[in-house]
């Protein structure tokens, strides 16, 4: 069973501009949460997508959104991008919790550097 | 705000020695996740957590969930060099959704 893909790995953007990451989860997990991490801050949590539909989200500002395909596949976009958006981009997948365990599966992560 | 407080933030011991890591908070978590990481790489998940007071053993690894549930400890005996890494706690809290707070990580090097 294939693992959670993450394109693009690595991301080199300036000020200003806006990108778009994608997250391929593994298959048959419905789940998809999008984490950004940092040394300073470590693991923030973004934002949840279950079947289509946003089901959580951080406190991130609106300059970052995502969204979920039918297929489960996800992507996060960020626009006006900042110096601090610099990080490791963290996309990972579950299957619909059982017995209260919420497994996460992390991917490779996409780094993203902002000039 | 939920916060997680993870402690140590960096170790470094020698080959052999014993370590713990601990995380701490005020909320009261569904279950707790231990996570590690390396270079390059997402965290993978060691173990989950799910009862008060809970204890469980990964070979050299044992971890403890509070009985409160709102904090956990990871130790590892006899540190070997492939221990070396960043490990995570990631406390889970049940709002509808899912929701992962992580701590901010451990750092850990074993020296050889």
């Amino acid at each position: 069973k294939a693992g959670v893909t993450q394109t693009p790995r690595y991301l080199i953007k300036t000020r200003g501009q806006q990108v778009t990451l994608s997250c391929s989860p593994i298959s048959g997990h419905r789940s998809v949460s999008w984490y950004q991490q940092t040394p300073g801050q470590g693991l923030q949590f973004l934002f949840e997508y279950f079947s289509e539909t946003q089901r959580n989200k951080g406190n991130f500002p609106g300059r970052f959104s995502g969204r979920q395909f039918s297929n489960s596949r996800s992507e996060m976009n960020v626009s006006t991008l900042e110096l601090g958006d610099s990080a490791l981009y963290l996309c990972a997948s579950s299957t619909p919790p059982r017995q209260g365990l919420n497994e996460q599966f992390f991917g490779p992560g996409t780094r993203l550097t902002v000039l | 705000t939920q916060l997680l407080e993870q402690s140590p933030q960096f170790l470094s011991i020698q080959e052999g020695e014993n370590l713990t890591v601990y995380c701490n908070s005020s909320s009261v978590f569904s279950s707790l996740q231990w996570y590690r990481q390396e270079p390059g790489e997402g965290p993978v998940l060691l173990v989950t957590v799910v009862t008060g007071g809970e204890v469980k053993k990964l070979k050299r690894l044992t971890f403890q969930f509070g009985d409160a549930r709102k904090d956990s400890s990871l130790h590892i005996t006899a540190a070997q060099t492939g221990d070396t890494g960043l490990y995570l706690c990631a406390g889970i809290l049940n709002t509808g959704g899912f929701k992962t707070i992580f701590g901010a990580g451990t750092r850990l090097f074993v020296k050889a």
